[in-house]
């Protein structure tokens, strides 16, 4: 079993969608992150968060620590999100990556 | 502010080939990490630098090794090439004790 597992794998929307995905983990963490990474391969990161909620624009991320597990939230979806998600969790100074979530949204 | 860069972008080699890889760290950053990324798979840590010295491997044989000079720029070599390193490369430049890392483009590695 991976130490932090995504899902779904894959997803598709209509343009204006709301989509949510999800993260669990199983180590202990001393920070969630989410990233995006688009088809050249460069990962962006979205956010970084060890409690609560964060908002940027369309996107919010939350968290429980108790039941171990994130979600990412994109609200009104657009085209240009299209990506790949991923969830990675720190762990003693290093990053323990999810297999990612892949999001197509057609217009 | 420059960001992190990698060089190559791409790079095509055979089976039991050398490969370096390099990575420049962003302005001001010392501590950087090396991950390989499969098809359709997430990344994977290979490990870490600071100061000069490795600071966390993670589940890789002795063929990955690393250098980190005293500009913080960072190099991975890999040796005797196997069709199964072939993967993106990424690396991730910190300061230490931060937790967010900042990426680079990433170094398409082929092995045939």
């Amino acid at each position: 079993k991976n130490e932090v597992e995504q899902s779904p794998q894959n997803l598709t929307a209509q343009e204006g969608e709301f989509i949510t995905i999800n993260c669990s983990y199983s180590v202990g963490i001393s920070a969630l992150h989410w990233l995006q990474q688009h088809p050249g391969g460069g990962i962006v990161s979205l956010f970084m968060l060890s409690s609560g909620k964060k908002k940027h624009g369309r996107l919010i991320a939350t968290i429980n620590i108790q039941e171990k597990h994130s979600s990412l939230h994109i609200t009104a979806s657009h085209p240009r999100d299209s990506a790949v998600y991923i969830c990675a969790v720190g762990n003693t100074d290093k990053l323990i990556f999810g297999t990612g979530t892949r999001l197509q949204v057609f217009p | 502010e420059t960001g992190v860069t990698q060089s190559p972008t791409h790079l095509i080699k055979t089976r039991g080939q050398q490969v370096t890889l390099r990575c420049s760290s962003q302005s001001g950053h010392n501590t950087v990490s090396w991950y390989q990324q499969a098809l359709g798979q997430g990344p994977q840590f290979i490990f870490q630098y600071y100061r000069e010295e490795e600071n966390g491997r993670g589940n890789f044989p002795p063929r990955f090794s690393g250098l980190q000079f005293p500009n913080y720029s960072s190099e991975l070599n890999v040796n005797a090439l196997e069709l199964d390193d072939s993967a993106l490369y990424l690396c991730a430049s910190s300061l230490v004790g931060s937790e967010t890392q900042y990426f680079g483009p990433g170094t398409r590695l082929l092995v045939l």
